[in-house]
């Protein structure tokens, strides 16, 4: 079946370091991909997304690009602040159609901590 | 409301004891969907809705939990005689539709934390 293996948190750094949270992942046909990230206290939230092979999803400084040779989708940012502190969560949904369409298979989440 | 509201946000019961959890989509989103967020686990997959039908319930871990949806908007997700393993947050997410590139996207909610003593 389908699966998502992220890199083992926790992750410290410090600001304005930069960020690598390494996902891979294992899925019959051509799945999309997703960032989701949850913020203390707050519900998950998208943060950016690939839909077909050498997409490159970027949003509020973070980038990820689909690797369809190497089944990856690494989140990278350049210079992270301590407001990016949060869990994030690696995620693909099949694109089978029907009535799975929406239904995503999430990694095991990375707990991100930036010091000032 | 602006968002998908889940309640209560905390609930506490005793082993064996049922519990129902609510929650209310985003107005106007079809697609209702039900995670489980357990410690070290990640989000599982419960069950989907479109409208008030139910196509994919594969996540359900056992007979002891159900879900239904009534008037294509509020959904209870309903855990019989809760066992310890049952303890996790229960999140809920909504979209405007199943299908289609933009209309996917999935709004959760803030869950609901079930602890089973």
């Amino acid at each position: 079946g389908d699966s998502v293996t992220q890199m083992e948190g926790p992750v410290t750094l410090s600001e304005e370091a930069c960020l690598t949270i390494n996902c891979t992942y294992t899925a019959t046909g051509y799945p999309s991909l997703f960032w989701y990230v949850q913020y203390p206290g707050e519900g998950l939230q998208l943060l950016l997304k690939a839909t077909k092979a050498d997409d490159k999803g970027s949003n509020k400084g973070f980038e990820a690009t689909y690797r369809k040779e190497t089944t990856s989708f690494h989140l990278e940012k350049g210079s992270v602040q301590v407001s990016d502190s949060a869990v994030y969560f690696c995620a693909l949904r099949t694109n089978a159609g029907g009535t799975s369409y929406g239904k995503l298979t999430f990694g095991q989440g990375t707990i991100l901590t930036v010091h000032p | 409301g602006a968002g998908v509201s889940q309640s209560p946000s905390n609930k506490v019961t005793e082993k064996g004891k049922d519990v129902e959890l609510r929650c209310d989509p985003i107005s106007g989103h079809t697609a209702l969907y039900w995670y489980r967020q357990s410690l070290g686990q990640g989000l599982e997959f419960l069950i989907y809705f479109q409208g008030n039908s139910a196509p994919d319930k594969s996540g359900l871990p056992s007979d002891r939990f159900s879900a239904e949806r009534t008037g294509g908007s509020v959904s209870t997700l309903t855990i019989q005689r809760t066992q310890q393993e049952d303890s996790a947050v229960y999140l809920c997410a909504s979209s405007l539709s199943a299908t289609g590139t933009t209309n996917e996207k999935l709004f959760f909610g803030s869950g609901t934390q079930l602890s089973v003593l």
